[in-house]
């Protein structure tokens, strides 16, 4: 248990529909990223966020928001999602913000689009 | 783009034998560290690696960072079907717009027979 959670564990929606993943980071880790895992893309980095504020942006679409909240909680929201959508969407977090400071990953969310 | 290739894509050894999984890349890293995947959860940690040739043992895992900071391998003695997984290399750059990003490589899966 890396002490990092994620929910849902498992969402299946439908195309054009709008979802939020949330995450809660290790206690005591300042630094949230999100990531997506496809068969055919392997692990992407999405965005990162520290103590609140963005820090690094990586292949996010621009249906895809982030946010952290004051309570180090943060949640990814994905809109008008299509088929491609459908991937494993981990959560990990670290003390500080650069990669320096080790990443421990959450379980996951298994978003399914049909 | 930094990328990060690994090979081989899969291997599949019996239990006992001797392996290595490569990571390489053209651009230069801060630091590399390795993850192992099971299937439905998160990547777990196994190491970084942060010095140009550095070498690092976890029981029977050895790491080792290239000089130039641009590749690294990962050799397991005496595999045992416990070691099956996906490994992941992931590359990361102390600084500027990429802050907390990893790049990670396409992935090792792993088969150990009994």
């Amino acid at each position: 248990d890396s002490g990092v959670t994620q929910t849902p564990k498992h969402l299946i929606t439908a195309t054009g529909q709008r979802v939020t993943l949330r995450c809660s980071p290790r206690s005591g880790d300042l630094s949230v990223y999100w990531y997506q895992q496809s068969l055919d893309q392997g692990l992407q980095f999405l965005i990162q966020y520290y103590n609140g504020e963005e820090r690094a942006k990586g292949n996010i679409l621009e249906r895809f928001s982030a946010q952290q909240f004051p309570d180090l909680h943060s949640e990814l929201n994905l809109s008008s999602l299509e088929l491609g959508d459908s991937a494993l969407y981990f959560c990990a977090s670290s003390v500080g913000p650069g990669v320096a400071y080790e990443q421990y990953f959450g379980p996951g969310t298994r978003l399914t689009v049909t | 783009t930094q990328l990060l290739e690994q090979s081989p894509q899969f291997l599949s050894i019996q239990e006992g034998e001797n392996l290595t999984v490569y990571c390489n890349s053209s651009s230069v890293f801060s630091s590399l560290q390795w993850y192992r995947q099971e299937p439905g959860e998160g990547p777990v940690l196994l190491v970084t690696v942060v010095t140009g040739g550095e070498v690092k043992k976890l029981k029977r895992l050895t790491f080792q960072f290239g000089d130039a900071r641009k590749d690294s391998s990962l050799h397991i003695t005496a595999a045992q079907p416990g070691d099956t997984g996906l490994y992941l290399c992931a590359g990361g750059n102390a600084g500027g717009t990429s802050y907390g990003k990893l790049t990670f490589g396409q992935g090792t899966i792993l088969t150990v027979h009994p």
